[in-house]
């Protein structure tokens, strides 16, 4: 099993509509998480922190499930510029906190 | 306040040649990662450097790829005798400390390829 797994998509959203992907993790021990933007072929950026059970900002909400070890991203009112590749990061703490990231989930975000 | 920098953000290089890659931290970042990106994959670790020392070097290739972070200058990624195998982005990311989470800030990247 991946140290982290997302579905790739793409997920194609209409302008407007409500997105949802989850991301499963496979270190129980695992204490933080992060959602990561990145944009064709630039680097990625922080999206949102997650620490406990979840953390809303603005039109996006993650949320964490420990028992089942995963955390997922909600997006509300799709945004066109929404679009983008969402990485789901799991940061290793004893080891200097290198980050593992999943492979990436797809999002187009058509008018 | 300047970002992560990184340069050159394109390198081409032929088989066998030798590539540099430089990564400048942000101001006051003694933390240092490196990435690299396969295409259509995702992010992977490289190596973990702290000023002028490795931490961590548990995902570089055993051969061919070396990493430092001189106490003076920007962290230098070497790949010697590249191979088309090498072609990918390679990220930098710096951060403030390494315990705890501290956001690492990525810089814009180095994309290599080898003809």
């Amino acid at each position: 099993r991946k140290e982290v797994e997302q579905d790739p998509g793409p997920f194609n959203v209409p302008e407007g509509a409500t997105v949802a992907f989850n991301c499963t993790y496979s270190n129980s021990a695992s204490q933080s998480f992060f959602w990561y933007r990145q944009d064709c072929r630039k680097e990625p950026k922080l999206l949102m922190s997650v620490y406990s059970s979840g953390n809303e900002d603005g039109r996006f909400t993650a949320q964490l499930n420990r028992a089942s070890q995963y955390i997922s991203l909600l997006i509300r009112d799709s945004k066109l510029s929404d679009s983008a590749t969402y990485l789901c990061v799991v940061p290793i703490k004893a080891a200097g906190n290198k980050l593992t990231f999943g492979g990436g989930t797809r999002v187009l975000v058509k008018p | 306040n300047a970002g992560v920098m990184q340069n050159p953000r394109h390198l081409v290089r032929r088989r066998g040649q030798e590539a540099r890659l430089r990564c400048s931290p942000m101001k006051g970042h003694s933390h240092v990662y490196w990435y690299r990106q396969l295409p259509e994959e995702g992010l992977k670790f490289m190596v973990y450097l702290q000023k002028e020392n490795i931490i961590d070097e548990s995902g570089m290739p055993k051969e061919r790829f070396s990493a430092e972070f001189p106490k003076e200058g920007p962290s230098i990624l070497r790949i010697q005798q590249v191979v088309r195998g090498d072609s990918a982005a390679y990220f930098c990311a710096s951060s403030s400390t390494g315990t705890g989470y501290n956001e690492q800030f990525f810089g814009p990247g180095t994309r290599l390829t080898v003809l």
